[in-house]
């Protein structure tokens, strides 16, 4: 298994330009999620999808947008790219959701490599 | 608000050393704990996880301990190696009304030298 892959893994956009981080995990996971990691601050949450044709605001969901339909792979959009965008991005994917009474194991989050972004 | 503090920042140790790393937080209601270590380029992997009731995990020379009534956690490496050498990010999980809220730490950045 490959467990969860991102492409690209290196990108430089110009302000303005647009693209889409493709994620993908075949390990059959309902959960998906799209994090952004910057120097000094903890992972944070974009979007999740809790299955197929779902999707969900994280807590900095502004300026990107996603979509999942198919259930192994989830797409993080940036539409108009700015500086601020400038990070390193992880997909990651979970069996469960971590819901109230579920065990934690299904909970767990696999990550994928990461895509590092630069917006100029 | 739910934060997650790591200390030390960073840490250089050599090789064959052992070291602690530390956790506090102050994430309400608590569901359960875990320590990721993320190499250099990598997505984080998942070493340990503990839940309320747990106050003690071991995964190889990885041993994670919890204070719930203190809020702190820590993670003892044994025996240090230079693969050891990576980010440890300690992460929080909150009940929230049926949906468990996970909050990130920004990590300990741990260089293991021969």
């Amino acid at each position: 298994n490959a467990g969860v892959t991102q492409t690209p893994k290196f990108r430089v956009l110009k302000t303005g330009q647009s693209m889409t981080l493709l994620c993908a995990q075949d390990m059959n996971h309902e959960y998906m999620y799209w994090y952004r990691q910057d120097p000094g601050m903890g992972l944070r949450l974009i979007h999740y999808s809790v299955g197929e044709g779902t999707t969900a605001k994280g807590e900095v969901p502004d300026g990107y947008n996603v979509s999942r339909l198919k259930k192994q792979n989830f797409l993080l959009g940036l539409e108009s790219a700015a500086p601020s965008q400038t990070s390193v991005y992880f997909c990651a994917s979970s069996y469960g959701g971590g819901l109230a009474g579920e065990g934690v194991r299904r909970n767990e989050q696999f990550f994928g490599p990461g895509t590092r972004l630069t917006v100029l | 608000k739910n934060q997650v503090e790591q200390s030390p920042q960073s840490l250089i140790i050599l090789e064959g050393k052992n070291c602690t790393l530390q956790c506090n937080y102050t994430v309400s209601p608590f569901s359960n704990l875990r320590w990721y270590k993320q190499d250099t380029g990598r997505g984080p992997v998942s070493l340990t996880i503990m839940t309320f009731s747990e106050n003690t995990k071991s995964n190889g020379r990885y041993t994670a301990t919890l204070d719930a009534d203190t809020k702190q956690s820590s993670l003892h490496i044994t025996a240090s190696q230079l693969s050891d050498s990576a980010s440890y990010i300690c992460v929080v999980r909150a009940n929230s009304g049926g949906y468990q809220k996970v909050t990130f730490g920004i990590g300990t950045k741990l260089q293991v030298i021969p």
